[in-house]
């Protein structure tokens, strides 16, 4: 089945630490984005990737960084300039139509990511 | 800009009532809206879409109509089940910095009793 699949399903970061969480699709879908929930909140978009190697900032990219080397796959690190990492991560893939105000391709997600310190 | 507003949760119903959260918009053109459900632990779903005004979009006996007067997209379901108990999130995707932006409520959770 096709689909969007997050790994580890629960992370844990230590002070100073980088970490890396996986995001893969086999919808060969063109666009991906993460967001970040927060208890009792909506999400918030960290990054996306229309294209492979092309990416752009999101409303809370600040402690974060992406990378889009292949199609598939879109991972996104959580470094030690994130002050505040303990949240749940969400990826989503989406087609991409022509760019314009009338897209009506909803995005898919995956279950998510825990992400929180020790 | 763009924004969706959602009626505060929690909404608490017995099984078999009906189900009615509010969804009102403010998006320039004509977006595209959509429900999402979260389960537990789980990532989005989506539930339902539509794409132009006067549209209903349905699924597992959920509904929505897209009412471009009152800007508004309420989800409603005649009868809930116990199994429905979920965040359920109003979204648009409004045209923003040169791309698509899927633009979130806060979330609803509902939970409903036996």
């Amino acid at each position: 089945d096709g689909g969007i699949t997050q790994s580890p399903k629960y992370l844990f970061r230590k002070e100073g630490q980088n970490v890396t969480l996986s995001c893969e699709q086999n919808l060969n879908h063109d666009a991906m984005y993460w967001y970040r929930q927060d208890p009792g909140q909506g999400l918030r978009l960290i990054y996306y990737s229309q294209i492979v190697n092309d990416f752009q900032k999101g409303d809370i990219a600040e402690g974060y960084s992406v990378s889009r080397e292949k199609k598939e796959s879109f991972p996104l690190t959580v470094t030690s300039a994130q002050k505040n990492p303990t949240a749940f991560y969400l990826c989503a893939s989406s087609l991409l139509k022509a760019p314009g105000p009338y897209s009506n391709q909803p995005q898919h997600f995956g279950d998510g990511t825990r992400l929180s310190i020790l | 800009g763009n924004s969706v507003t959602q009626m505060e949760g929690p909404v608490t119903l017995s099984e078999e009532a009906f189900l009615t959260i509010n969804c009102t918009y403010t998006a320039t053109g004509y977006p595209s809206l959509f429900w999402y459900v979260q389960y537990p632990g789980e990532g989005l779903q989506l539930l339902l879409k539509a794409t132009k005004a006067d549209d209903k979009g349905s699924n597992k006996g959920f509904e929505a109509t897209y009412r471009k007067e009152t800007t508004s997209f309420h989800l409603e379901k005649g009868s809930v089940q116990v199994s429905d108990s979920a965040v359920y999130f109003c979204a648009l995707i409004g045209f923003s910095g040169g791309y698509n932006k899927l633009i979130f409520g806060a979330g609803t959770r509902l939970a409903v009793h036996p």
